[in-house]
């Protein structure tokens, strides 16, 4: 089993849409959780930390749900340039220090005019 | 401010040749992580460097080593490369080793 997994899509939803992606992630120790956006052909960027309590970033929601092992973004009235992968990724900590970022495939966005 | 650089932007290699790739952090990070990106796949952890030691290593060969500097700049070396080598490598650098890491443009390898 994939230590994040997320469904790879694509997902083409029309543009002012209400979108939502899932990801799970297998290792408990797991202990930071982040949402990256990659562009095509480009770097990923961060797009938000995801905390227990459930954050927001204007359009952007996420979850985090530790008993499940179960992360959720949602974006609201998508634009145009939502258009773009969006990376799942999980830190553990151990050994007194951060093991690297693990990511998920991405979930493959499109928005449609 | 400058950003996460990385050269060269794009490389072609024969099989069973090396190559090395090199980093330069953003201002004020002094640690770096490298990362390799296959086609249609999130990027894989390789390891990361941080006061010129390896710290933490991904599920890589010791074919793929690397090196910090005292001016935190990076290197990667992949030694004897395999087809499965060709990916985009990236690099990523933070304030210490729990910071948040911002990315570089990345080196697009092609192993023929």
């Amino acid at each position: 089993r994939k230590e994040v997994e997320q469904d790879p899509g694509p997902f083409n939803v029309p543009e002012g849409a209400t979108v939502a992606f899932n990801c799970t992630y297998s290792n408990s120790a797991s202990q930071s959780f982040f949402w990256y956006r990659q562009d095509c052909r480009k770097e990923p960027k961060l797009l938000m930390s995801v905390y227990s309590s459930g954050n927001e970033d204007g359009r952007f929601t996420a979850q985090l749900n530790r008993a499940s092992q179960y992360i959720s973004l949602l974006i609201r009235d998508s634009k145009l340039s939502d258009s773009a992968t969006y990376l799942c990724v999980v830190k553990r900590y151990s050994g007194g220090g951060a093991d690297g970022l693990t990511f998920g495939k991405g979930t493959h966005l499109i928005i449609q005019p | 401010d400058a950003g996460v650089t990385q050269s060269p932007t794009h490389l072609i290699k024969t099989r069973g040749q090396q190559v090395t790739l090199r980093c330069s952090p953003k201002s004020g990070h002094d640690t770096v992580s490298w990362y390799q990106q296959a086609l249609g796949q999130g990027p894989q952890f390789i390891f990361q460097y941080y006061e010129e030691e390896e710290r933490q290593r991904g599920n890589f060969p010791d074919r793929f080593s690397g090196h910090q500097f005292p001016n935190y700049s990076s290197e990667l070396n992949v030694n004897a490369l395999l087809l499965g080598d060709s990916a985009l490598y990236l690099c990523a650098s933070s304030l210490g080793r729990f910071g948040e890491q911002y990315f570089g443009p990345g080196t697009r390898l092609t192993v023929t």
